[in-house]
């Protein structure tokens, strides 16, 4: 148990489907990533929040869309997807965004599209 | 940009067999450096790392040393355990626009036989 969460671990959607993958952590850290990992391929880091505020976004399609309420909650919805989008996404968290810190990783939603 | 290169696998090992896998970056600032595991059907969690040249991570029995001067942080381990398998990441952060972004390589699967 890392003390990050994320629900839910499988999903299965059509490509016009809208649904929401949900990151949470009790850990007190005040920053939050969204990050992309496909077989073959390096992580690829998609969103960044820093005490709420979006700090980073890699160039990722406007189908994708994150959302952070609060430091604990982060979301990421998800519209008009691809099959190539069909990936495990992975949240982590940071005590901040100082060099030395490290990252707590949740286990990851697998998200299949269809 | 920054980037990590790790050695391609799978590494396949013998129980309690030596371990290497190696790791370079190129970065344009001084980066932290770390390594990360990831057990089947779990996130990432960290391993080892280490801040500034010459430091030796150290944990669970793997080692690593930040060597500036070769820009290398391999991962050795003197005597491999079936509970090894895992993916492993070598990755660094450096500083971007006054934040550290984290940075990393593309995975080495290691599987150990009984």
């Amino acid at each position: 148990e890392t003390g990050v969460t994320q629900t839910p671990r499988h999903l299965v959607m059509g490509m016009t489907n809208k649904k929401s993958l949900k990151c949470e952590q009790h850990l007190g850290h005040n920053a939050m990533y969204w990050y992309k990992q496909s077989a073959k391929k390096p992580l690829e880091l998609m969103f960044v929040y820093n005490f709420k505020e979006q700090t980073e976004n890699n160039s990722v399609p406007s189908r994708f869309s994150p959302e952070c309420p609060n430091s604990s909650h982060l979301f990421l919805h998800l519209h008009t997807l691809q099959p190539e989008d069909s990936a495990l996404y992975l949240c982590a968290s940071s005590q901040d965004m100082g060099g030395k810190n490290i990252q707590y990783f949740g286990a990851g939603t697998r998200l299949s599209v269809l | 940009g920054d980037s990590v290169t790790q050695m391609e696998g799978p590494v396949t090992l013998s129980e309690e067999a030596f371990l290497t896998i190696n790791c370079t970056y190129t970065a344009t600032g001084y980066p932290s450096l770390f390594w990360y595991v990831q057990y089947p059907g779990e996130g990432l969690q960290l391993l080892l790392k280490a801040t500034k040249a010459d430091d030796k991570g150290s944990n669970k029995g793997f080692e690593a040393t930040y060597r500036k001067e070769t820009t290398s942080f391999h991962l050795e381990k003197g005597s491999v355990q079936v509970s090894d398998s895992a993916v492993y990441f070598c990755a660094l952060s450096d500083v971007t626009g006054g934040s550290y972004i984290p940075t990393f390589g593309r995975g080495t699967s290691l599987i150990v036989h009984p």
